[in-house]
């Protein structure tokens, strides 16, 4: 069974510009979870989607935001790059347990973004 | 709210001695518990779980016990080896809201 895939591994971005990350969830699996992770902050949620609906958010700004497709492929997107978006982005994939909330997490080898 | 505490790193141990991290966490109802490990360059992955008290977790020689009376959930290994060396993560799951609240990770070195 293949696992998460995350598109682009690495990328740079200069201040100001836009980014979109891909995620490719383990197939059957319809719930998609997003985290950013720094060395000051460690893994920060930014949201989780199910179905197509994005069932949760973090505390981030609107710069942030993503989707989900109706193959459970999810994108999240970042406008208006800062230096301090510089970050490891992870992006786990979960099979639904019965009680509907996210169980055990397969995380994908995420995607660096660089912001110069 | 929902939070958990693990010990801070890095945690520096020869191989073949005992590992003890130490997690904590905060919760209402009935969460599950997880230990993943993140190696270098690479994405996390499940260690082990414990779904519901006194539970005990198990994978790879790594064990951890869910214990609803002190909110503890520390990861032991009796004798590390040098692959063990990565950083690790106690989480926090099923707390409704759809997400996993993760500790701040404790990097472990594993010398030879």
């Amino acid at each position: 069974k293949a696992g998460v895939t995350q598109t682009p591994r690495y990328l740079i971005k200069t201040r100001g510009q836009q980014v979109t990350l891909s995620c490719s969830p383990i197939s059957g699996h319809r719930s998609v979870s997003w985290y950013q992770q720094t060395p000051g902050q460690g893994l920060q949620f930014l949201f989780e989607y199910f179905s197509e609906t994005q069932r949760n958010k973090g505390n981030f700004p609107g710069r942030f935001s993503g989707r989900q497709f109706s193959n459970s492929r999810s994108e999240m997107n970042v406008s208006t790059l800062e230096l301090g978006d510089s970050a490891l982005y992870l992006c786990a994939s979960s099979f639904l347990p019965d009680r509907g909330d996210t169980g055990e997490l397969f995380f994908g080898e995420g995607s660096r973004l660089t912001v110069l | 709210g929902n939070s958990v505490t693990q010990m801070e790193g890095p945690v520096t141990l020869s191989e073949e001695a005992f590992l003890t991290i130490n997690c904590t966490y905060t919760a209402t109802g009935y969460p599950s518990l997880f230990w993943y490990v993140q190696y270098p360059g690479e994405g996390l992955q499940l260690l082990l779980k414990a779904t519901k008290a006194d539970d005990k977790g198990s994978n790879k020689g790594f064990e951890a016990t869910y214990r609803k009376e002190t909110t503890s959930f520390h990861l032991e290994k009796g004798s590390v080896q040098v692959s063990d060396s990565a950083v690790y993560f106690c989480a926090l799951g099923r707390t409704g809201g759809f997400k996993t609240i993760f500790g701040a990770g404790t990097r472990l070195f594993v010398k030879a």
